[in-house]
């Protein structure tokens, strides 16, 4: 069984660039989530992704966008960036059935510096 | 809305000495809880999870927790720490209904020291 990669392991932009960062979930997986964890911190919710639409969503504003393809790995897009945005970018893969909730999965993430 | 608080942003035992480790949470229903471990440059790992069943929930690597609904805690024990126990460890809380879709709410994390 395949667990969660994510790609690249890290990247560097400047201030007002674009990024875009992938993961691959985990096999028999349909659901994906996205969280941002800043140095020193825990993880917060981005968003996530089922059946290739966006179900739920935390505070980030709209230039934080994603994706989930059929195979539902997924995509994070960040316009603009700022340097707030350097941090570590984890994903996680889960089943989603209806009236539960599942254990979430995680990559190793993706370390993203700006400056 | 869900919250959790770690109490102790770190905790130092001594190699064999119990591990305790805080989590509190506030919700409008009873969550569903979770605790994580994260190794330095790595991603997050599931030590384990509370899903209404069983309050007292066993984990990986030793660890078990207790969700006490009274006291609205869920806290990590161990009871002989070891030096690979050294990590970074996460609370946090998800809603049970609405699939999840809401994320997991984490807490700031323990960073767990072990003296030898």
């Amino acid at each position: 069984e395949t667990g969660v990669t994510q790609s690249p392991t890290h990247l560097i932009k400047t201030r007002g660039q674009q990024v875009t960062l992938r993961c691959s979930s985990q096999s028999g997986h349909n659901t994906v989530s996205w969280y941002q964890q800043a140095l020193g911190q825990g993880p917060q919710f981005i968003f996530q992704y089922y059946r290739e639409e966006e179900n739920g969503r935390g505070n980030f504003p709209p230039r934080f966008s994603g994706l989930q393809f059929p195979n539902y790995s997924s995509e994070l897009n960040v316009n603009a960036l700022e340097l707030d945005d350097s941090a570590l970018y984890l994903c996680a893969s889960s089943t989603r059935t209806s009236g539960s909730v599942d254990t979430q999965y995680f990559g190793p993430g993706t370390r993203l510096t700006v400056l | 809305a869900q919250s959790v608080t770690q109490l102790g942003s770190h905790v130092s035992v001594s190699e064999g000495a119990l591990v305790l480790l805080r989590c509190n949470y506030s919700s409008s229903v009873p969550p569903y809880l979770f605790w994580y471990v994260q190794y330095p440059n790595q991603g997050l790992q599931l030590l384990l999870k509370y899903t209404s069943a069983a309050t007292l929930v066993k984990g990986i690597n030793g660890f078990e927790a207790e969700f006490k609904k009274s006291e609205t805690s869920f806290h990590l024990t161990k009871p002989s720490a070891h030096m690979s126990d050294a990590a970074e460890y996460f609370c946090a809380v998800v809603h049970p209904s609405g699939g999840g879709a809401d994320g997991l709410t984490f807490g700031k994390g323990t960073h767990l020291i072990i003296q030898p």
